[in-house]
């Protein structure tokens, strides 16, 4: 694709559901971010692939939070037993290696009610 | 806690005026300093960055000051359009790994 696609690009669940939001990074890009941006709270870091590397898990905020990437390729970000805390849009960025340059995709909106 | 912290929340500015966005860190780690425009619905997207050798850098009508002994550093849209109406992120990162974003300000321009 032309572009980092996210899916869905909204999502509303009740509290305690589990929900999967996904990734489709741009093509060859070895670097993958999740961010949570929260109203008015800037983009928090949440996880970091690159390559075969371990991932940078050190901002998912509890267990509840994990993340995989499939092939070096598609992501998914797992979120068991929802809050409200959680709703947020979820935005997923991939890149051909700098943090800076890291192309975003248009987020996942999540709300738990 | 938010290691780069943004001012002012929001801004209108009318059409031709500046817009002026003020970061600070408290991380001298830190070796780069982007800014990042957003629009609703859409991702943000990498508008202008510095690094902490240079105290300015202009790129059309975007400028980025920065005073590294103040731990500071501002952008300034100047001739502001109705197009440039966006949320921006100033953000900061070591070794241009993760990156440390700041609240945001929303910026209006009135026609």
């Amino acid at each position: 694709g032309a572009g980092v696609s996210q899916s869905p690009s909204n999502k509303v669940t009740e509290k305690g559901k589990d929900v999967e939001l996904r990734c489709d990074p741009i093509s060859g890009h070895t670097a993958l971010y999740w961010y949570r941006q929260s109203l008015g709270q800037g983009l928090e870091f949440l996880i970091y692939f690159q390559g075969n590397s371990a991932p940078d898990k050190s901002g998912l905020p509890s267990d509840r939070f994990s993340a995989e990437r499939t092939g070096g390729s598609v992501s998914t970000l797992t979120i068991q037993r929802t809050q409200q805390e959680d709703s947020a849009v979820y935005l997923c960025a991939s890149s051909p290696g700098r943090a800076v340059s890291a192309f975003f995709g248009q987020g996942t909106r999540l709300t738990v009610v | 806690q938010q290691q780069v912290k943004q001012s002012p929340q929001s801004l209108i500015v009318q059409k031709g005026g500046i817009s002026i966005i003020n970061c600070a860190y408290e991380n001298t780690a830190f070796d780069y300093f982007p800014w990042y425009q957003q629009f609703p619905g859409k991702g943000p997207a990498l508008l202008i960055a510095i690094r902490p050798d240079v105290s300015e850098k202009k790129e059309g009508r975007f400028t980025i000051s920065f005073n590294k002994s103040a731990k500071q550093f501002s952008l300034h849209i100047m001739d502001s359009q109705p197009g440039d109406s966006a949320t921006y992120f100033c953000a900061a990162t070591v070794n241009d790994y993760k990156l440390s974003f700041g609240a945001g300000t929303t910026v209006t321009v009135r026609a």
